[in-house]
């Protein structure tokens, strides 16, 4: 399968915890996004990647959220301290351009 | 920065019946419109796009026209099927070769044998 992936799937972790996630995008797609998406609404757009360089952050990131693509290929999505507020999907999109093609997500759940 | 309004759910229609879901939007740029949808368990998938104005962007029955002078984006399918039952999103992008989206808050369809 040459989609979008992301690990874990899911994650349960006790408030004050580090996570980290990874997106492994589509080869060769040199644009890489990450959006949260809270129960019943629609995703929020976090921050994006044009190969190795952040272009953009959302104001949603705070400075407990950090995101990398350090070789323009995966990427990571750490959140330090969790609160239980971040519990959410984290969802990653690659492109080429046009399109964005989304990963099936990684729900955290923070108690 | 974009924002969409999304026609409120939910939707419940019976099979073979016409579908309309509204979608207006406003942008500083000019930006290209989406409709994602995600099926039960599934994950975002792209249902169709339009990225100039008077494009008609079609997929699986599925038709939505880009309206610039009305900066709508309405959704409709001629005959409903069951298996259509999914949530559907609106998102423009942010225009300028900006591809960040903007998504509505969706609407949820469920279609009734």
């Amino acid at each position: 399968d040459t989609g979008v992936s992301q690990n874990p799937r899911h994650k349960i972790t006790k408030r004050g915890q580090n996570v980290t996630f990874r997106c492994d995008p589509i080869s060769e797609h040199n644009r890489l996004y990450w959006y949260r998406q809270t129960l019943g609404q629609g995703p929020e757009f976090l921050t994006y990647f044009q190969n190795e360089a952040q272009l953009e952050k959302s104001r949603l990131l705070s400075d407990r959220f950090s995101a990398e693509r350090p070789k323009g290929s995966f990427s990571t999505l750490e959140i330090q301290r969790t609160e239980q507020g971040d519990s959410a999907m984290y969802l990653c999109a690659s492109s080429p351009t046009g399109e964005q093609f989304f990963g099936p997500g990684t729900r955290l759940t923070v108690l | 920065g974009n924002s969409v309004t999304q026609m409120e759910g939910p939707v419940t229609l019976s099979e073979e019946a016409f579908l309309t879901i509204n979608c207006t939007y406003t942008a500083t740029g000019y930006p290209s419109l989406f409709w994602y949808v995600q099926y039960p368990g599934e994950g975002l998938q792209l249902l169709l796009k339009a990225t100039k104005a008077d494009d008609k962007g079609s997929n699986k029955g599925f038709e939505a026209t880009y309206r610039k002078e009305t900066t709508s984006f309405h959704l409709e399918k001629g005959s409903v099927q069951v298996s259509d039952s999914a949530v559907y999103f609106c998102a423009p992008s942010e225009g300028f070769g900006n591809e960040k989206l903007t998504f509505g808050t969706g609407t949820r369809l469920t279609i009734i044998p």
